[in-house]
């Protein structure tokens, strides 16, 4: 049973460029939720995905968006990239309807804007 | 809004003694409480949970017990190793489906031979 894989492992990219980084689920699992870890720090959420639309957002501007695709697989793009942006992005899934709501995280992205 | 609060670390230990990282929360209603742990260059895994109210959440020789007259969920341990070794996260997800993750800052354990 594969977990939930993202890719690519590392990006480097520079100040105001565009970026788009991508999920693939757990089998079975029909919501991403993507989070960014800065260095040191705990994961903050971004924003959920489930049937295709965004369902809850943090606190995050815009600059940040994504999709999900029929298959549940998701993406995150981040454009105007600034140096801040520099982190781990992790991606999590979950099953919309299990009632702990335990999230599955895959390895993780680490982006460094320079 | 929703919070969580871990202690501070890093925390260094001798391999065999006891481990106790402390975490606590605020929130409304019945939220599900969990423990995640990162060990150095990967993703976060699931380490325990605990759903309701006095649940005692257990794995791999940790435990942590909900809390909530004291709004804690505690992580315990009692004989580590040096494999503990990684960053640890407290997190909270409110009562309903596909509520989002709120985590504390992570508490950074070593483990010395």
């Amino acid at each position: 049973d594969a977990g939930v894989t993202q890719s690519p492992t590392h990006l480097i990219k520079t100040r105001g460029q565009q970026v788009t980084l991508r999920c693939s689920p757990k089998s079975g699992h029909d919501t991403v939720s993507w989070y960014q870890q800065a260095l040191g720090q705990g994961p903050q959420f971004i924003f959920q995905y489930y049937e295709e639309e965004e369902r809850q957002r943090g606190n995050f501007p815009d600059r940040f968006s994504g999709h999900q695709f029929p298959n549940y697989s998701s993406e995150l793009n981040v454009n105007a990239l600034l140096l801040g942006d520099s982190a781990l992005y992790l991606c999590a899934s979950s099953l919309r309807f299990e009632t702990t709501y335990e999230q599955y995280f895959g390895p993780g992205t680490r982006l460094t804007v320079t | 809004g929703n919070s969580v609060t871990q202690m501070e670390g890093p925390v260094t230990l001798s391999e065999e003694a006891f481990l106790t990282i402390n975490c606590t929360y605020t929130a409304t209603g019945y939220p599900s409480l969990f423990w995640y742990v990162q060990y150095p260059g990967e993703g976060l895994q699931l380490l325990l949970k605990a759903t309701k109210a006095d649940d005692k959440g257990s794995n791999k020789g940790f435990e942590a017990t909900y809390r909530k007259e004291t709004t804690s969920f505690h992580l315990e341990k009692g004989s580590v190793q040096v494999s503990d070794s990684a960053v640890y996260f407290c997190a909270l997800s409110p009562s309903g489906p596909n509520q989002k993750v709120t985590f504390g800052t992570g508490t950074k354990l070593q483990v010395i031979p």
